[in-house]
């Protein structure tokens, strides 16, 4: 099992630019999200999905969008980058409602 | 405006000693208190969690308390070990899907 996998490690982009943050779970959890952690901030909730089909908004959603075809699959869009969104991502998913979330290792985005 | 505030920002502690890191939060809907641990390069994982319903919850040398009425809870680390040392993060959610997380406090455990 490989977990929560999450591409690319490391992004840097200009102002304007567009991009997709992948992220894979094999663990056939229904549950994923995403968040960013940036300093003194904590890990903020981005946009989350309790299943294929199923999307619904977090703590910081604007300027981000996501979709979920499949279960093992929730990549996160940035449409337009801007340099506020200089953050590490990290995808996170669980399989049931009690479970603990397993986090992956994270994607470092710089926007110049 | 954070949901769950975290102190301290930072913590250094010696080996054998107690870590005790705090958490406030203002929603009283919150029914899960999870603790999360995170070393460099490394997404977080869960350590240890807590539902209201009681004041304490032990799993080896960590322990939460949860006081209801105060609105806080707070993450013990007994017998500290220099491989301790990474950044703990207190959060809350409301049916485990919203979770909110505090700003982390980066514990180093001095050998």
């Amino acid at each position: 099992n490989a977990g929560v996998t999450q591409t690319p490690k490391f992004q840097v982009l200009k102002t304007g630019q567009s991009m997709t943050l992948q992220c894979a779970q094999d663990m056939n959890h229904e549950y994923m999200s995403w968040y960013r952690q940036d300093p003194g901030m904590g890990l903020r909730l981005i946009h989350y999905s309790v299943g294929a089909g199923i999307t619904d908004q977090g703590e910081v959603p604007n300027g981000y969008n996501v979709s979920r075809s499949t279960t093992e699959d929730f990549p996160l869009r940035l449409l337009s980058a801007a340099p506020s969104q200089t953050s590490v991502y990290f995808c996170a998913s669980r399989e049931r409602f009690s479970s603990p979330l397993h986090f992956g290792n994270g994607t470092r985005l710089t926007v110049t | 405006q954070q949901q769950v505030k975290q102190s301290p920002q930072s913590l250094i502690v010696q080996k054998g000693g107690i870590s005790i890191i705090n958490c406030a939060y203002e929603n009283t809907a919150f029914d899960y208190f999870p603790w999360y641990q995170q070393f460099p390069g490394k997404g977080p994982a869960l350590l240890i969690a807590i539902r209201p319903d009681v004041s304490e919850k032990k799993e080896g040398r960590f322990t939460i308390s949860f006081n209801k009425s105060a609105k806080q809870f707070s993450l013990h680390i007994m017998d500290s070990q220099p491989g301790d040392s990474a950044t703990y993060f207190c959060a809350a959610s409301i049916d485990n899907n919203d979770m909110r997380f505090g700003a982390g406090t980066r514990l180093t455990v001095k050998p």
